[in-house]
């Protein structure tokens, strides 16, 4: 089936970098895009979310871009924090399930 | 408001036995799903309830199976249980289809 991956499994940043986690997607009739943070113990936290009407949302301190020519997404933290450090997830919407990519684990050193 | 509740936040089982997952929704919200996390499969779909109905059904054995009861609360059931199933198991509520999805903390599952 078709299914949601992410380009790199881990991305180390220093405090204060802007940090960038990409993603890409294949199927092109998916019209929903989220992105979550997860941290050890803890179930995924909404970041940000996307429809595919648009090209970018920016929240507090996240942006996340969508470019579906090419079928990917990412999502840019700026001033990356320590506690920021965690598993992020981009997940499309697939009728009401969503499909998850495998995650990029953030670590950010002060 | 109260977010995802779910119960219990950890669980030991053997090999064949059943065990039931308890999910409460964020107060209003009338979908629930449920998501099996392991390290190697990461997040997997395994099904959507919407008003007491299941509307979607991931690809997972009959074993597993849920439940929403009238106030939006939700089980699931894993039968005959396998190695395998040991795994974090997580619910998430939403108002509907196109709305985002809130998560609980999980329960994670281990069988020995």
């Amino acid at each position: 089936g078709e299914s949601v991956g992410l380009h790199l499994p881990t991305l180390s940043v220093q405090e204060g970098d802007n940090s960038i986690i990409n993603c890409a997607y294949s199927n092109s009739a998916s019209d929903y895009f989220i992105w979550y943070k997860q941290e050890s113990g803890k179930g995924p936290q909404f970041i940000i979310d996307i429809r595919s009407n648009m090209d970018k949302r920016q929240g507090q301190r996240v942006t996340v871009l969508l470019n579906k020519t090419v079928k990917h997404l990412s999502l840019q933290i700026a001033a990356t924090q320590p506690g920021d450090s965690a598993v992020y997830f981009c997940a499309e919407k697939a009728g009401t399930a969503l499909i998850f990519g495998k995650g990029t684990t953030l670590s950010v050193s002060s | 408001k109260a977010g995802v509740t779910q119960t219990p936040r950890y669980l030991i089982k053997t090999r064949g036995q059943q065990v039931t997952l308890s999910c409460s929704p964020i107060s209003g919200h009338r979908s629930v799903s449920w998501y099996q996390q392991t390290p190697g499969q990461g997040l997997q779909f395994l099904f959507e309830y919407f008003s007491e109905t299941q509307r979607n059904k991931g690809n997972f054995p009959g074993r597993f199976s849920g439940r929403q009861f009238s106030n939006s609360r939700s089980e699931m059931n894993v039968s005959t249980l396998e190695l395998g199933d040991s795994a974090l198991y997580l619910c998430a509520s939403s108002g509907d289809v196109n709305e985002k999805l809130f998560f609980g903390s999980g329960t994670q599952l281990s069988v020995l």
